[in-house]
């Protein structure tokens, strides 16, 4: 079965410093994606960032970039300059290329003034 | 543009009510999707639709009841709910179809709206 661990359900990081959530997932596919949502106390759903499973090189997006192994199965998401508006509950998804997204069980992230 | 808008935000509704919750997208979006969350959860799917035909039910009790009228709009009618059912529902789009292979690589990320948050007394 597919599967997507966090095994981190909260973190607190200090403001400007920087956090690493981790993500593994289980797979037999070789064709995937990997995303990390951002969910607020607001509630919308926001897309951080998305990976191919097919590309080596490790996504970024502004403080936001992911460490991707693909043969460890391993999705990180590295926060650097941790600000007050990165608050919120952070879930890893695995989808494969033809079927359902699954998220994982989340990590609540806490940043401290 | 990314905006999926559903409405209302909020819904109170008594198990004998019958509502509606509204989402739309206007990226051109092909497959449209209704997520059920609960609190410190993480969303469970429940209905997708690609290019207008349901193409998933994930075994959703009949009381919930998704539409979907054309290309941008999403439907979920709602009747005989029970006090389990409240969550926040939400809504999200893909670019292409669900479930077509084609020869480009299509396009997964799902952009999410920002839920409806539903009680039910």
């Amino acid at each position: 079965a597919q599967t997507v661990t966090q095994s981190q359900p909260e973190m607190s990081v200090q403001e400007a410093e920087t956090v690493t959530l981790s993500c593994t997932y289980d797979t037999s596919e070789s064709d995937y994606y990997l995303f990390w949502y951002k969910q607020p106390p607001s509630r919308q759903m926001i897309l951080v960032i998305r990976q191919e499973a097919y590309k080596q090189q490790n996504a970024t997006e502004n403080r936001f970039s992911v460490n991707f192994q693909k043969a460890a199965k391993s999705f990180s998401l590295k926060i650097s300059d941790s600000q007050l508006g990165d608050a919120a509950m952070y879930f890893c998804a695995y989808r494969p290329r033809d079927d359902k997204i699954i998220f994982g069980k989340g990590t609540r992230l806490h940043i401290l003034p | 543009d990314t905006e999926v808008t559903q409405t209302p935000k909020h819904l109170v509704m008594g198990m004998t009510n019958k509502k509606s919750l509204k989402c739309e997208q206007h990226m051109g979006h092909r497959a449209m999707y209704w997520y059920k969350q609960k609190a410190k959860k993480p969303p469970e799917l429940m209905f997708v639709y690609s290019y207008e035909k349901l193409s998933i039910n994930e075994s959703v009790p009949s009381r919930f009841s998704p539409e979907c009228p054309n290309s941008s709009l999403l439907n979920l009618h709602l009747h005989a709910l029970q006090p389990e059912d409240s969550a926040l529902y939400l809504c999200a789009s893909s670019q292409d179809g669900f479930g077509v292979v084609t020869a480009r690589r299509y396009q997964e990320t799902q952009y999410f709206g920002p839920g409806t948050r539903l009680l039910v007394l």
